[in-house]
C-alpha cells in the first residue's frame, strides 16, 4: 500500500520568496513520485517526476524537488515565487516499479497564495 | 504534447437522471484510463482504471452498477452517472497512459475535468 502526507493544507509566501511544499510518502516498493498543479476549475499539470534516476528533478516553471530515501520525502521548491504559481499543488506516488506508472495515490494537496 | 478532452466540461441534471462524460485521448492511443472524482477542497479519488476492450476495475467502495464505465477504443473511455443524486455531485476528471514506445512512455495524462451539479 502507498500513500502520500502533504503537511500544510495552505502555504503563503510574498512574490519573489522561496517556496517550500511539503510532501511525505510511505511505500513498500521503490516509488515513482509525482507533483501536480490545478488550476481552479481545471484538470493537472504535470510539474516534474522522480523514477530512479536523479534525486534533484527539475521541473517546469522553475520549479524542481528532491527525492530523499533516508527522509521518505519529495520536497517541492521554487527560489522565487510569481503571482501566477498561486494554485493547488498534489503530490502523488505511483504504484508499480520497474518500467510501467500504475495508480496514482494523491496527498491531500497544498493551496500555493502568493502576495504582492 | 499529449492531449486529454473531457466533454461535456461541466453539466448540471435532474436528480434521477443519468449523465455520460466521455474522455478522449486527442494525439495518442490510451490502452488505460483512469477516472477520479474531486470533491471540493478535497484531493483527487481514484474511481476506476479502465482498460482497452476489457471491464473496468473499481476501486473499493465504488459501485460499478452506479458508474458505468466503458472503453471502446483506445481513444475514449466514458463514465456514465446512473441515476444521478445530489451526493454524486463532484469534479470528475479523467486520465490517460500511454501505450508503450512512445516518449513519454507511460506517462498519465489529464484531462481539464467535467464539473457535474445534480439538483
Amino acid at each position: 500500500a502507498q500513500s502520500v502526507t502533504q503537511l500544510g493544507s495552505h502555504v503563503s509566501v510574498s512574490e519573489g520568496a522561496l517556496v517550500l511544499l511539503r510532501c511525505n510518502y510511505s511505500s513498500s516498493v521503490p516509488p515513482y513520485l509525482f507533483w501536480y498543479v490545478q488550476y481552479p476549475n481545471q484538470g493537472l499539470q504535470l510539474l516534474l517526476k522522480y523514477t530512479s534516476a536523479a534525486t534533484l528533478v527539475k521541473g517546469i516553471n522553475g520549479f524542481e524537488a528532491e527525492f530523499k530515501k533516508s527522509e521518505t520525502s519529495f520536497h517541492l521548491t521554487k527560489p522565487s515565487a510569481h503571482m501566477s504559481d498561486a494554485a493547488e499543488y498534489f503530490c502523488a506516488v505511483s504504484d508499480a516499479g520497474g518500467t510501467s506508472y500504475g495508480k496514482l495515490t494523491f496527498g491531500q494537496g497544498t493551496i500555493l497564495t502568493v502576495h504582492p | 504534447g499529449a492531449v486529454v478532452s473531457q466533454h461535456p466540461s461541466w453539466v448540471i441534471c435532474k436528480s434521477g437522471t443519468s449523465v455520460k462524460i466521455e474522455c478522449r485521448s486527442l494525439d495518442f492511443q490510451a490502452t488505460t484510463m483512469f477516472w477520479y472524482r474531486q470533491f471540493p477542497k478535497q484531493s483527487l479519488m481514484l474511481m476506476a482504471t479502465s482498460n482497452e476492450g476489457s471491464k473496468a476495475t473499481y476501486e473499493q467502495g465504488v459501485e460499478k452498477d452506479k458508474f458505468l464505465i466503458n472503453h471502446a477504443s483506445l481513444t475514449l473511455s466514458t463514465l456514465t452517472v446512473t441515476s444521478a443524486h445530489p451526493e454524486d455531485s463532484s469534479f470528475y476528471i479523467c486520465s490517460a497512459r500511454a501505450q508503450p514506445k512512445r516518449e513519454g512512455l507511460y506517462e498519465q495524462y489529464f484531462g481539464p475535468g467535467t464539473r457535474l451539479t445534480v439538483t
